[in-house]
């Protein structure tokens, strides 16, 4: 079975630098995709970013990166220049098929993350 | 562009009172999805549905049932609502299983 591991309960950035959110996976799969999504206060559930694992490049999207460290089975979701908007809950998940098709998304507990003037 | 939505936002259920959840897209997505959110815990996928007429079990199917007669449409049915079922319910949808999930904005459900 496939498990996701976010160690950082919460954690603490001032405005305008750069955070780093942990993630690790276990899966035996050869193929699989890793997501990071925000959940704010408001409760939606938002994409971030997404990396395959055939992926050679880390992952980008405008201030979001995905440092995949395959060997490693780590996926931290990197957020350059903080802004109050990102305060906000976290999650890494990871992508397992399903028997009938379709997929799971097979989630970690998250980290909220708090941005400080 | 509306994308996922859902109805109710809240409801309150007594034990043993049965009720259905909506899930609506307008993608034109095959695949469906639900999940519920415990409190501090990440979503657990219920039921999905790769297509119209097609549905199958999740991790935690138990208490709910599912069905899908159009593409557009994915309800939820609770039969026997327990306190176990309080919790926050996320309908989601994607074209193709190897494309990102789009949720919904929830249902949040309270069993009492």
């Amino acid at each position: 079975a496939q498990k996701i591991t976010q160690t950082q309960p919460g954690m603490f950035v001032q405005e305008k630098e750069a955070v780093t959110l942990d993630c690790t996976y276990d899966t035996s799969d050869q193929s699989y995709g890793l997501f990071w999504y925000k959940q704010p206060s408001s409760g939606e559930m938002i994409f971030l970013i997404y990396q395959g694992s055939y992926d050679e490049q880390n992952a980008t999207e405008g201030r979001y990166s995905l440092n995949f460290q395959k060997a490693r089975k780590s996926a931290n979701l990197v957020i350059s220049a903080s802004q109050l908007g990102d305060s906000a809950m976290y999650f890494c998940a990871m992508r397992e098929f399903q028997r009938g098709g379709g997929n799971k998304l097979t989630f970690g507990t998250g980290t909220q993350l708090k941005v400080e003037l | 562009n509306a994308g996922v939505t859902q109805t109710p936002k809240f409801r309150i259920l007594k034990i043993g009172q049965s009720m259905t959840l909506q899930c609506t897209q307008d993608m034109n997505h095959n695949y469906m999805y639900w999940y519920r959110q415990d409190p501090g815990m990440g979503l657990k996928l219920i039921y999905y549905s790769v297509g119209a007429g097609i549905t199958d079990k999740g991790e935690v199917p138990n208490g709910y049932n599912v069905s899908r007669s159009t593409t557009e449409d994915f309800p939820l049915r609770l039969e026997l609502a327990a306190p176990s079922q309080t919790s926050v319910y996320f309908c989601a949808s994607s074209p193709s299983p190897q494309e990102t999930q789009y949720f919904g904005p929830g249902t949040r459900l309270l069993v009492l």
